[in-house]
C-alpha cells in the first residue's frame, strides 16, 4: 500500500497569495495531523483531524491558516495572503488509531516570495 | 508543559564507531518518547517508542534507545555508525494531556558519517 503523500511538492508563492496544500493520508487511518517545519528546526504542530472532525487547532499560527477533511480521508490546509515568515516545509502525518506511530508524507515545501 | 532539549546539534562520527544522539525532557508526567530520523527529501520514520514498558528501547536498523527518569533523558545509541545513518535525527514527546498522539519535537541532531 501507498504512504502518506502530498502535493505539491514544492510551492512558490507571491506575497499576498493564497495557497492550498494537499494531504492524501493512509487508506482507513483515523488520525491526521499536520506541522511546520522551518529551516533547521523540528516540525511544529500545527492541527489534528479524527476522521472528519478538527479536534485540536492550537497550532495554528493566525487565522490566515485554516484546515479542512470533510471526508475524513484528503485533507487540505489553505493560506490565505501567504507572507515570507510562512516559508517552511509543511509535513502531514496519519495514524491508524487515536494513538500509535504517525507514519510522515514527504512534504511540501513553500516558497514565499 | 512537555519540552525537549536535544543537546547537539551537529554530531560527527567515523564509520564503524559508536553513535550517541543525547536527548533531555522536561514533563510532569510520565511521558511516551520517540526518536525519529529524516533522510534529506525523505518523509520522517520512526526509530523506536518508549511507552513505560521496557527501559531499554530497541528499534529498527541497530539504534536502540534507554529512558532514565532520574536524568530526564533518553539517549539515542548505535554501536557501530554506517554511512546510510547520516541524517537529522529528532527527539519527541507526546502531550499525555491529551487523548491522541499530540507530539513536541526537539530541534534535531544532524549526524555525519565520516567514511
Amino acid at each position: 500500500g501507498a504512504g502518506v503523500s502530498q502535493s505539491p511538492r514544492y510551492k512558490v508563492a507571491k506575497r499576498g497569495q493564497d495557497v492550498a496544500l494537499r494531504c492524501d493520508p493512509i487508506s482507513g487511518h483515523v488520525s491526521l495531523f499536520w506541522y511546520q517545519q522551518a529551516l533547521g528546526q523540528g516540525p511544529e504542530f500545527l492541527t489534528y483531524f479524527q476522521n472528519e472532525a478538527q479536534l485540536d487547532k492550537s497550532g495554528l499560527p493566525s487565522d490566515r491558516f485554516f484546515a479542512e477533511r470533510p471526508e475524513g480521508s484528503v485533507s487540505t490546509l489553505k493560506i490565505q495572503r501567504t507572507q515570507q515568515e510562512d516559508s517552511a516545509v509543511y509535513l502531514c502525518a496519519s495514524s491508524l488509531g487515536i494513538t500509535g506511530e504517525q507514519y510522515f508524507g514527504p512534504g511540501t515545501r513553500l516558497t514565499v516570495t | 508543559a512537555q519540552s525537549v532539549t536535544q543537546l547537539d546539534s551537529h554530531v560527527s562520527v567515523s564509520e564503524g564507531t559508536p553513535v550517541l544522539l543525547r536527548c533531555n525532557y522536561s514533563s510532569s508526567y510520565s511521558p511516551s518518547l520517540f526518536w525519529y530520523v529524516q533522510h534529506p527529501n525523505k518523509g520522517l520514520q520512526l526509530l523506536l517508542k518508549y511507552t513505560s514498558a521496557a527501559t531499554l528501547v530497541k528499534g529498527i536498523n541497530g539504534f536502540e534507545a534507554e529512558f532514565k527518569k532520574s536524568e530526564t533523558s533518553f539517549h539515542l545509541t548505535k554501536p557501530s555508525a554506517h554511512m546510510s545513518d547520516a541524517a537529522e535525527y529528532f527527539c519527541v514527546v507526546s502531550d499525555v494531556k491529551t487523548s491522541y498522539d499530540k507530539v513536541i519535537f526537539g530541534p534535531g541532531t544532524s549526524l555525519s558519517v565520516i567514511p
